[in-house]
Protein backbone atom coordinates (compact mmCIF):
# COMPACT_ATOMS: atom_id res chain seq x y z
CA UNK A 1 0.00 0.00 0.00
CA UNK A 2 1.00 3.76 -0.80
CA UNK A 3 0.20 6.42 0.91
CA UNK A 4 1.16 10.54 0.90
CA UNK A 5 1.66 12.81 3.91
CA UNK A 6 1.38 16.56 3.50
CA UNK A 7 2.70 17.86 6.69
CA UNK A 8 1.31 21.28 6.75
CA UNK A 9 -2.85 22.10 6.13
CA UNK A 10 -2.03 25.46 5.69
CA UNK A 11 1.36 27.74 4.82
CA UNK A 12 0.71 31.91 5.28
CA UNK A 13 3.59 33.51 3.81
CA UNK A 14 4.04 37.04 2.41
CA UNK A 15 4.29 38.08 -1.49
CA UNK A 16 7.83 37.83 -2.70
CA UNK A 17 9.08 35.40 -0.07
CA UNK A 18 9.95 32.02 -0.38
CA UNK A 19 7.78 28.70 -0.01
CA UNK A 20 8.45 25.06 0.18
CA UNK A 21 5.28 22.84 0.58
CA UNK A 22 6.36 19.46 2.12
CA UNK A 23 5.32 16.08 0.78
CA UNK A 24 6.29 12.59 2.24
CA UNK A 25 5.57 9.16 0.77
CA UNK A 26 5.51 5.81 1.60
CA UNK A 27 5.75 2.77 -1.23
CA UNK A 28 8.25 -0.20 -1.33
CA UNK A 29 8.54 -0.06 -4.76
CA UNK A 30 9.37 2.59 -7.56
CA UNK A 31 7.06 5.98 -7.60
CA UNK A 32 5.82 8.46 -9.84
CA UNK A 33 5.10 12.22 -7.94
CA UNK A 34 2.77 14.58 -8.61
CA UNK A 35 2.09 18.05 -7.61
CA UNK A 36 -1.93 19.48 -8.46
CA UNK A 37 -2.76 22.68 -7.97
CA UNK A 38 -6.65 23.44 -6.85
CA UNK A 39 -7.77 27.12 -7.14
CA UNK A 40 -11.53 28.25 -5.11
CA UNK A 41 -13.79 26.04 -6.61
CA UNK A 42 -12.62 25.08 -9.32
CA UNK A 43 -10.67 21.35 -10.51
CA UNK A 44 -7.50 20.28 -10.06
CA UNK A 45 -4.64 21.31 -12.54
CA UNK A 46 -1.28 19.60 -12.92
CA UNK A 47 1.58 21.54 -11.61
CA UNK A 48 4.71 19.25 -12.36
CA UNK A 49 5.30 15.28 -12.01
CA UNK A 50 8.52 13.43 -11.89
CA UNK A 51 8.37 10.30 -13.85
CA UNK A 52 12.42 9.41 -13.86
CA UNK A 53 15.47 10.77 -14.64
CA UNK A 54 16.77 14.02 -13.24
CA UNK A 55 15.22 14.22 -9.70
CA UNK A 56 14.35 18.70 -10.28
CA UNK A 57 11.55 19.02 -11.88
CA UNK A 58 9.88 22.32 -13.10
CA UNK A 59 6.40 24.02 -13.77
CA UNK A 60 6.18 26.91 -16.24
CA UNK A 61 5.24 29.39 -13.44
CA UNK A 62 8.48 29.25 -11.11
CA UNK A 63 7.50 26.02 -9.04
CA UNK A 64 10.36 23.27 -8.55
CA UNK A 65 10.02 19.71 -6.68
CA UNK A 66 13.01 17.54 -5.76
CA UNK A 67 12.42 13.88 -5.60
CA UNK A 68 14.51 12.68 -2.70
CA UNK A 69 14.79 8.88 -2.71
CA UNK A 70 16.10 8.30 0.44
CA UNK A 71 14.08 10.99 2.51
CA UNK A 72 10.82 9.60 0.93
CA UNK A 73 10.05 12.90 -0.60
CA UNK A 74 8.81 15.48 -2.96
CA UNK A 75 8.92 18.62 -1.42
CA UNK A 76 7.38 21.61 -3.76
CA UNK A 77 9.34 24.68 -3.62
CA UNK A 78 9.09 28.08 -5.17
CA UNK A 79 11.46 31.20 -4.39
CA UNK A 80 9.27 34.00 -4.63
CA UNK A 81 5.66 33.96 -4.19
CA UNK A 82 2.91 36.08 -5.62
CA UNK A 83 -0.78 36.52 -4.24
CA UNK A 84 -1.99 34.54 -7.67
CA UNK A 85 0.09 31.63 -6.35
CA UNK A 86 -2.97 31.38 -3.48
CA UNK A 87 -4.38 27.98 -3.55
CA UNK A 88 -4.58 24.51 -2.76
CA UNK A 89 -2.15 22.22 -3.48
CA UNK A 90 -1.93 18.43 -3.93
CA UNK A 91 0.94 15.90 -3.65
CA UNK A 92 0.14 12.44 -5.39
CA UNK A 93 1.83 9.41 -5.90
CA UNK A 94 1.29 6.58 -7.99
CA UNK A 95 3.70 3.09 -9.11
CA UNK A 96 3.40 0.73 -12.21
CA UNK A 97 1.28 -2.07 -10.18
CA UNK A 98 -1.38 0.48 -8.92
CA UNK A 99 -2.80 -0.01 -12.53
CA UNK A 100 -4.28 4.03 -12.78
CA UNK A 101 -4.64 4.99 -9.57
CA UNK A 102 -3.34 7.79 -7.37
CA UNK A 103 -3.26 8.50 -4.29
CA UNK A 104 -3.51 11.86 -2.82
CA UNK A 105 -2.24 14.03 0.52
CA UNK A 106 -4.58 15.64 2.67
CA UNK A 107 -3.58 18.87 0.87
CA UNK A 108 -1.32 21.85 1.87
CA UNK A 109 -3.75 25.42 1.13
CA UNK A 110 -1.05 28.47 0.93
CA UNK A 111 -2.18 31.66 1.74
CA UNK A 112 0.03 34.77 0.67
CA UNK A 113 -0.22 37.77 2.24
CA UNK A 114 0.28 41.00 0.50
CA UNK B 1 -10.57 21.04 -26.74
CA UNK B 2 -10.52 18.25 -25.38
CA UNK B 3 -11.28 17.94 -21.15
CA UNK B 4 -13.45 17.00 -18.55
CA UNK B 5 -16.95 18.25 -19.02
CA UNK B 6 -19.13 18.23 -15.30
CA UNK B 7 -22.46 19.75 -14.95
CA UNK B 8 -24.06 21.61 -12.68
CA UNK B 9 -21.21 23.36 -10.94
CA UNK B 10 -24.10 23.82 -8.47
CA UNK B 11 -25.96 21.88 -7.63
CA UNK B 12 -28.92 22.00 -4.21
CA UNK B 13 -30.79 19.33 -3.43
CA UNK B 14 -33.68 18.78 -0.81
CA UNK B 15 -33.23 15.65 1.65
CA UNK B 16 -34.46 12.57 1.00
CA UNK B 17 -34.29 12.85 -3.10
CA UNK B 18 -31.28 11.77 -5.56
CA UNK B 19 -29.39 13.71 -7.57
CA UNK B 20 -27.38 13.08 -10.35
CA UNK B 21 -24.29 14.47 -11.41
CA UNK B 22 -22.95 14.59 -14.84
CA UNK B 23 -19.04 13.97 -16.14
CA UNK B 24 -18.35 13.32 -19.71
CA UNK B 25 -14.44 13.21 -21.45
CA UNK B 26 -13.57 13.83 -24.68
CA UNK B 27 -10.01 12.87 -24.06
CA UNK B 28 -10.54 9.07 -24.90
CA UNK B 29 -9.56 7.84 -21.71
CA UNK B 30 -10.78 4.50 -20.50
CA UNK B 31 -9.98 5.00 -16.91
CA UNK B 32 -12.97 7.73 -14.91
CA UNK B 33 -13.09 8.39 -11.44
CA UNK B 34 -15.05 10.21 -9.06
CA UNK B 35 -14.11 11.89 -6.09
CA UNK B 36 -15.74 13.69 -2.75
CA UNK B 37 -13.82 16.79 -1.38
CA UNK B 38 -14.67 18.03 2.02
CA UNK B 39 -12.58 20.98 4.03
CA UNK B 40 -9.65 19.12 5.87
CA UNK B 41 -9.82 15.93 4.47
CA UNK B 42 -8.49 16.57 0.78
CA UNK B 43 -9.51 13.55 -2.34
CA UNK B 44 -11.36 10.38 -1.20
CA UNK B 45 -12.76 8.19 -3.65
CA UNK B 46 -15.91 6.99 -4.59
CA UNK B 47 -15.73 5.07 -7.47
CA UNK B 48 -14.05 4.50 -10.44
CA UNK B 49 -13.82 2.48 -13.78
CA UNK B 50 -11.30 1.12 -15.90
CA UNK B 51 -13.27 0.07 -18.46
CA UNK B 52 -16.69 0.37 -20.40
CA UNK B 53 -19.44 -1.97 -18.52
CA UNK B 54 -17.48 -2.27 -15.67
CA UNK B 55 -16.94 -0.24 -12.17
CA UNK B 56 -15.27 -0.68 -8.89
CA UNK B 57 -16.11 0.61 -5.27
CA UNK B 58 -13.93 3.17 -3.97
CA UNK B 59 -13.03 4.34 -0.12
CA UNK B 60 -16.46 5.63 0.47
CA UNK B 61 -19.22 4.13 -2.16
CA UNK B 62 -21.74 3.80 0.58
CA UNK B 63 -24.69 6.48 -0.25
CA UNK B 64 -23.72 6.44 -4.21
CA UNK B 65 -24.02 4.97 -7.70
CA UNK B 66 -22.72 5.03 -10.69
CA UNK B 67 -22.45 3.46 -14.49
CA UNK B 68 -20.47 3.46 -17.39
CA UNK B 69 -22.39 2.77 -20.22
CA UNK B 70 -20.64 4.56 -22.44
CA UNK B 71 -16.87 5.60 -22.29
CA UNK B 72 -17.44 9.08 -22.55
CA UNK B 73 -20.12 9.34 -19.67
CA UNK B 74 -19.60 8.08 -16.01
CA UNK B 75 -22.68 10.02 -14.16
CA UNK B 76 -22.57 9.98 -9.96
CA UNK B 77 -26.04 9.52 -8.33
CA UNK B 78 -26.30 10.65 -4.80
CA UNK B 79 -29.17 8.82 -2.81
CA UNK B 80 -30.55 9.02 -0.21
CA UNK B 81 -29.02 6.74 1.79
CA UNK B 82 -25.53 9.23 1.75
CA UNK B 83 -26.52 11.00 4.96
CA UNK B 84 -24.63 13.69 4.40
CA UNK B 85 -23.84 14.48 0.90
CA UNK B 86 -23.04 17.89 0.58
CA UNK B 87 -19.76 18.55 -0.39
CA UNK B 88 -17.42 19.26 -3.71
CA UNK B 89 -17.73 16.63 -6.32
CA UNK B 90 -14.45 16.04 -9.11
CA UNK B 91 -14.76 13.66 -11.50
CA UNK B 92 -11.03 12.38 -13.45
CA UNK B 93 -9.98 10.51 -15.64
CA UNK B 94 -6.97 9.12 -16.95
CA UNK B 95 -4.91 7.29 -19.86
CA UNK B 96 -4.72 3.70 -19.97
CA UNK B 97 -2.40 2.22 -17.35
CA UNK B 98 1.13 2.08 -19.22
CA UNK B 99 0.24 5.29 -20.97
CA UNK B 100 0.65 8.56 -19.57
CA UNK B 101 1.67 7.28 -16.51
CA UNK B 102 -1.35 7.72 -14.74
CA UNK B 103 -1.63 11.70 -14.74
CA UNK B 104 -4.92 12.12 -14.01
CA UNK B 105 -6.94 15.20 -15.45
CA UNK B 106 -9.76 16.57 -13.94
CA UNK B 107 -13.10 18.59 -14.08
CA UNK B 108 -14.47 21.91 -12.72
CA UNK B 109 -16.37 20.12 -9.89
CA UNK B 110 -20.10 20.18 -8.57
CA UNK B 111 -20.64 21.59 -5.19
CA UNK B 112 -23.91 20.08 -3.77
CA UNK B 113 -25.76 21.36 -0.96
CA UNK B 114 -28.59 20.15 0.87
CA UNK B 115 -31.06 21.99 1.63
Amino acid sequence: AQSVTQLDSQVPVFEEAPVELRCNYSSSVSVYLFWYVQYPNQGLQLLLKYLSGSTLVESINGFEAEFNKSQTSFHLRKPSVHISDTAEYFCAVTHNNAGNMLTFGGGTRLMVKP
Amino acid sequence: DGGITQSPKYLFRKEGQNVTLSCEQNLNHDAMYWYRQDPGQGLRLIYYSQIVNDFQKGDIAEGYSVSREKKESFPLTVTSAQKNPTAFYLCASTLPHGQGHNEAFFGQGTRLTVV
